[in-house]
């Protein structure tokens, strides 16, 4: 089965603090993705990546950056955490191309708190 | 940019009750996949069924069973033989496969299944 790994499944952090998210799949999978989760609003896109090194924003990529220095591995980063990032942030991943049973394999999220 | 609009913030059935969930999407491409993900109280978030748009037929995976209708651009899902574990949010999701497959949710449906 296809596993993706979120490092944390509770955070919590101070403003301003340097926040990092880690996500790892053992699937060999070229796409992956940081959403955050907030009631009323479902899943939003914050950035995804399609290959090492490559990143592209999402809809809401503002007060985030990302990292993909390896394939199986996609960090979320805020630089200064603020209050309005206490969120569920879930990490996905997925084959690229067409006809290739696209769907996006879920970890277990991070909920954050910014105190 | 494609939207998906899920309607129903809460829902309940009857445990044995069949309930439909609707999902609208508004999008420009003739191409695409549409996804139902349920998301139990553990936040692991589970495919319940995939549809392709270029398929009439609806897509039927045991109890689940979905209702396509291109042109309205609706997507609803039923549940027949409503079981406990049934209890979930419920995301309808689009993804286009010409934009590096980015999947986009709606606000999700909560169902509370009553014994």
């Amino acid at each position: 089965d296809v596993k993706v790994t979120q490092s944390s499944r509770y955070l919590v952090k101070r403003t301003g603090e340097k926040v990092f998210l880690e996500c790892v799949q053992d699937m060999d999978h070229e796409n992956m993705f940081w959403y955050r989760q907030d009631p009323g609003l479902g899943l939003r896109l914050i950035y995804f990546s399609y290959d090492v090194k490559m990143k592209e924003k999402g809809d809401i990529p503002e007060g985030y950056s990302v990292s993909r220095e390896k394939k199986e591995r996609f960090s979320l980063i805020l630089e200064s955490a603020s209050t309005n990032q206490t969120s569920m942030y879930l990490c996905a991943s997925s084959f690229a191309g067409r006809g290739t049973n696209e769907k996006l394999f879920f970890g277990s999220g991070t909920q954050l708190s910014v105190l | 940019a494609q939207t998906v609009t899920q309607s129903q913030p809460e829902m309940s059935v009857q445990e044995a009750e069949t309930v439909t969930l609707s999902c609208t999407y508004d999008t420009s491409e003739s191409n695409y996949y549409l996804f139902w993900y349920k998301q139990p109280p553990s936040r692991q978030m589970i495919l319940v069924i995939r549809q392709e748009a270029y398929k009439q037929q609806n897509a039927t995976e045991n109890r689940f069973s979905v209702n396509f209708q291109k042109a309205a651009k609706s997507f609803s899902l039923k549940i027949s033989d409503s079981q406990l574990g049934d209890t979930a949010m419920y995301f309808c999701a689009f993804m286009n496969p010409h934009d590096n497959n980015d999947m986009r949710f709606g606000a999700g449906t909560r169902l509370t299944v009553k014994p």
